[in-house]
């Protein structure tokens, strides 16, 4: 079974709306954490933001949040006010494992196109 | 700047030869790890390695060597025996302190076979 779920293949969206990129995932861990990527198409990964398993608020960085429902094992990345600058593919990332022996598994990836 | 650096950007392997990518990072990060990228899917994880001198196999080892001699490299070597190689490799370090830490990713390398 895939440990993380990105059913967005690709989505296109007005510039200066809100944009929702969905991700559930799966794991009987009672601690994980679970991250945020962007990747543009030059190809480097950069860190959005990060939400613990233990974490009772939804994480916020900017115009990024993590909209995080534990219970439904979902934690979809919300980008308010889409600029163009946005346009990449957006991938979500499960952390697991104890201290020292720690993995991140990757979801398929959602691309995102911003629309002038 | 504090980062990591993938050398080369481009790579290309003829039938029967290893090659070998190169990670470098200045973060001072205990861990290390390698990702193979192929079109439309998301990180493969290859090897990874949290302290000098020990690594661990990721997901798809099979073809593929590594070494961790100085805390600051990583470098993957893609053998022969790695019969589908072209796709694009990422490197990629964190620290162990605590949970919460990203990891930090290199530009990447794009290998292909001639």
């Amino acid at each position: 079974a895939q440990k993380i779920t990105q059913t967005q293949p690709g989505m296109f969206v007005q510039e200066k709306e809100a944009v929702t990129l969905d991700c559930t995932y799966d794991t009987s861990d009672q601690s994980y954490g679970l991250f945020w990527y962007k990747q543009p198409s030059s190809g480097e990964m950069i860190f959005l933001i990060y939400q613990g398993s233990y974490d009772e608020q939804n994480a916020t960085e900017g115009r990024y949040s993590l909209n995080f429902q534990k219970a439904r094992k979902s934690a979809n990345l919300v980008i308010s006010a889409s600029q163009l600058g946005d346009s990449a593919m957006y991938f979500c990332a499960m952390r697991e494992g104890s201290f020292g022996n720690e993995k991140l598994t990757f979801g398929t990836g959602t691309r995102l196109t911003i629309i002038p | 700047d504090g980062g990591i650096t993938q050398s080369p950007k481009y790579l290309f392997r003829k039938e029967g030869q290893n090659v070998t990518l190169s990670c470098e990072q200045n973060l001072n990060h205990d861990a290390m790890y390698w990702y193979r990228q192929d079109p439309g899917q998301g990180l493969r994880l290859i090897y990874y390695s949290q302290i000098v001198n020990d690594f661990q196999k990721g997901d798809i080892a099979e073809g593929y060597s590594v070494s961790r001699e100085k805390k600051e490299s990583f470098p993957l070597t893609v053998t022969s025996a790695q019969k589908n190689p072209t796709a694009f490799y990422l490197c990629a370090s964190s620290s162990l302190q605590g949970g919460n830490q990203p990891q930090h990713f290199g530009d990447g390398t794009r290998l292909s076979i001639l």
